[in-house]
């Protein structure tokens, strides 16, 4: 069975504190995604990569940053952790060709 | 600007009921139309994929339609169960070049009872 595996389902961190989000996928995909999901809000692309080493910025890319060392792991990075950057974090793999995303279970971030 | 606006907000109804949630969209030029289910707390399942030439897609109790000319989409749910209790969302795809850019609704959080 194909898999998006985010490292942590909740994850409680203090302001001011430089976190990461880990992502791993199976599927041999180009495509990786992270989103934010907010009530009232829905999905919120952040950033995207469509090959290794390689990067683009979604939505809402203030105060994030991304890593793609390897295919298969894509990592999300808050550099300095705030309080409004409490969410449940997504993550999500393609093929280039828009067959459909599958997604992480997702991070739920608390910064406090 | 691409949009995708779905309706109800929220709904709820009695198991063993049937329901239709409602998804428009302005999203230019349009590549698919796929309808999810996000379980509370889980990450987003993909139900039906739908592209230009399709206009109905079922998936078990769920059936998905598609009209391109008026831009809408519905997702209908035959005898529900206390499991279908979710959000849905509609995410429409547009064609940019070589990549695919898509567009979330808020989605419709469903509440189905006992």
């Amino acid at each position: 069975d194909v898999k998006v595996t985010q490292s942590s389902r909740y994850l409680v961190k203090r302001t001011g504190e430089k976190v990461f989000l880990e992502c791993v996928q199976d599927m041999d995909h180009e495509n990786m995604f992270w989103y934010r999901q907010d009530p009232g809000l829905g999905l919120r692309l952040i950033y995207f990569s469509y090959d290794v080493k390689m990067k683009e910025k979604g939505d809402i890319p203030e105060g994030y940053s991304v890593s793609r060392e390897k295919k298969e792991r894509f990592s999300l990075i808050l550099e300095s952790a705030s309080t409004n950057q409490t969410s449940m974090y997504l993550c999500a793999s393609s093929l280039p060709m828009d067959y459909g995303y599958t997604f992480g279970s997702g991070t739920r971030l608390t910064v406090v | 600007k691409n949009q995708v606006e779905q309706s109800p907000q929220s709904l709820i109804i009695l198991e063993g009921k049937n329901c239709t949630l409602q998804c428009n969209y302005t999203v230019s030029p349009f590549s698919n139309l796929r309808w999810y289910k996000q379980d509370t707390g889980r990450g987003p399942v993909s139900l039906t994929i739908m592209t230009f030439s399709e206009n109905t897609k079922s998936n078990g109790r769920y059936t998905a339609t598609l009209d391109a000319d008026t831009k809408q989409s519905s997702l209908h749910i035959t005898a529900s169960q206390l499991s279908d209790s979710a959000s849905y969302i509609c995410v429409v795809s547009a064609r940019s070049g070589g990549s695919y850019i898509p567009t979330f609704g808020r989605g419709t959080s469903l509440i189905v009872h006992p």
